[in-house]
Formats: C-alpha cells, sequence, structure tokens
C-alpha cells in the first residue's frame, strides 16, 4: 500500500522568503510519481510540479521546485519568493500502483499543509 | 479544448435522501475518472475509480454508489445519505498513460452538507 505523509499541519511565510513543505512516502514500487498540488479557499485542485521516480533531475516550475531524495523517500516542495497569494493548502500525492503494476491512475494524497504568507 | 464539469457546486441535503453529483468530461475520449472526497481541513481519499463504461471500481465501503453510463459521465450517488457523508466532493479524469504529471484535471468540485 501507499502512503503519504504530511508533517506539517501549518506553516508560516514572510513575503518574498522562501518556504520548504516537507513529503514523506512509502511505496514498494519501483516506477511512480510525485505530485505537489495547491488549493485555494475555492477548493479547486491546482497542479504545481510532477517528479517520476527516474527522473534523475529534481523538478523545477517557476517558483516551485521539487528537492527530491529518493533513498530518503521524500518529495518537499520549495517555494521561492513567497507571494501572498500563495496562501492555500498543499497536497503532496503520489501515482499508487497495484500488486500487478498498473496503477489506473489512481492517486493517494497527503494530509495537506496550510500555507500563510504574512505581508 | 479538454474540460470537465462538475455539478451542483454546493447542495444541503437532509439525512436520509438521496443523492446525483454529475461529472462530465470534453473534448477526449476513454478517459480514466475517478471520485475523491474531503472531509473538512484534510485530505482528499480516493472513492471510486473507472477506466471505461460500465467499469466501477470502489475503494472504500461506504453508503455511496458510482456508475458510468456513457464514456464521458461519471455519476457519484447514495439512496439515503448519512451526516458522515458531507463533505467536499471532486471529480478528475487522466487523459491516460503518461509520464508527466499534467494529465491530471480536477473539477470545481461539489461541497455538500448533510443536515
Amino acid at each position: 500500500a501507499q502512503k503519504i505523509t504530511q508533517t506539517q499541519p501549518g506553516m508560516f511565510v514572510q513575503e518574498k522568503e522562501a518556504v520548504t513543505l516537507d513529503c514523506t512516502y512509502d511505496t514498494s514500487d519501483q516506477s511512480y510519481g510525485l505530485f505537489w498540488y495547491k488549493q485555494p479557499s475555492s477548493g479547486e485542485m491546482i497542479f504545481l510540479i510532477y517528479q517520476g521516480s527516474y527522473d534523475e533531475q529534481n523538478a523545477t516550475e517557476g517558483r516551485y521546485s521539487l528537492n527530491f531524495q529518493k533513498a530518503r523517500k521524500s518529495a518537499n516542495l520549495v517555494i521561492s519568493a513567497s507571494q501572498l497569494g500563495d496562501s492555500a493548502m498543499y497536497f503532496c500525492a503520489m501515482r499508487a500502483s497495484n500488486a500487478g503494476g498498473t496503477s489506473y491512475g489512481k492517486l493517494t494524497f497527503g494530509q495537506g499543509t496550510i500555507l500563510t504568507v504574512h505581508p | 479544448s479538454q474540460t470537465i464539469h462538475q455539478w451542483p457546486a454546493t447542495l444541503v441535503q437532509p439525512v436520509g435522501s438521496p443523492l446525483s453529483l454529475e461529472c462530465t468530461v470534453e473534448g477526449t475520449s476513454n478517459p480514466n475518472l475517478y471520485w475523491y472526497r474531503q472531509a473538512a481541513g484534510r485530505g482528499l481519499q480516493l472513492l471510486f475509480y473507472s477506466v471505461g463504461i460500465g467499469q466501477i471500481s470502489s475503494e472504500v465501503p461506504q453508503n455511496l454508489s458510482a456508475s458510468r453510463p456513457q464514456d464521458r459521465q461519471f455519476i457519484l450517488s447514495s439512496k439515503k445519505l448519512l451526516l458522515s457523508d458531507s463533505g467536499f466532493y471532486l471529480c478528475a479524469w487522466r487523459r491516460g498513460p503518461t509520464r508527466t504529471g499534467h494529465g491530471y484535471t480536477f473539477g470545481s468540485g461539489t461541497r455538500l452538507t448533510v443536515v
């Protein structure tokens, strides 16, 4: 079974500073995908960044980067130059696989981290 | 373009009443479809997924059921709602096998309150 753990219920950061949101995962699969989503108060799920388990370089998307440490099974999200609009709930997720290696695209989510950016 | 529609946006229903939430996808064919539920302040829990018409897989035993009568239509139902069914329901679809993370799209969600 797959499991995603986000140990930070809430995080605070000053505007324009960087912040790291933690995510650890547990899986026995060799091939998997890791995702970060942003959920503002409206409830929509906004895709931020993706890291494949075989990708040798850390993923980056604008101000977002993923610090992927495969041996430690961690996939932390780094947001640089925080903006007030970054205040939201952030979810780490993993694409799961069943025993036969077929995932059907199912995502397993962590409990989320609420990020608050202060001016 | 590829879009996903989910309705209604909010719903207040009494305990014991039926439920029907609908999700439709445009601009694609044979998508994988998913229903997730999010309790207040919590993560998303996968309820059902479907890889084709009439094919439904349930992830957790519960008071809900799902159906896929058409390729791009996914329906979440209940015959009698419980208080514990309250939550935020999200429909999602995936374009198919892909190594990128851009293959998932979520609907705007339905906030269900059972009273």
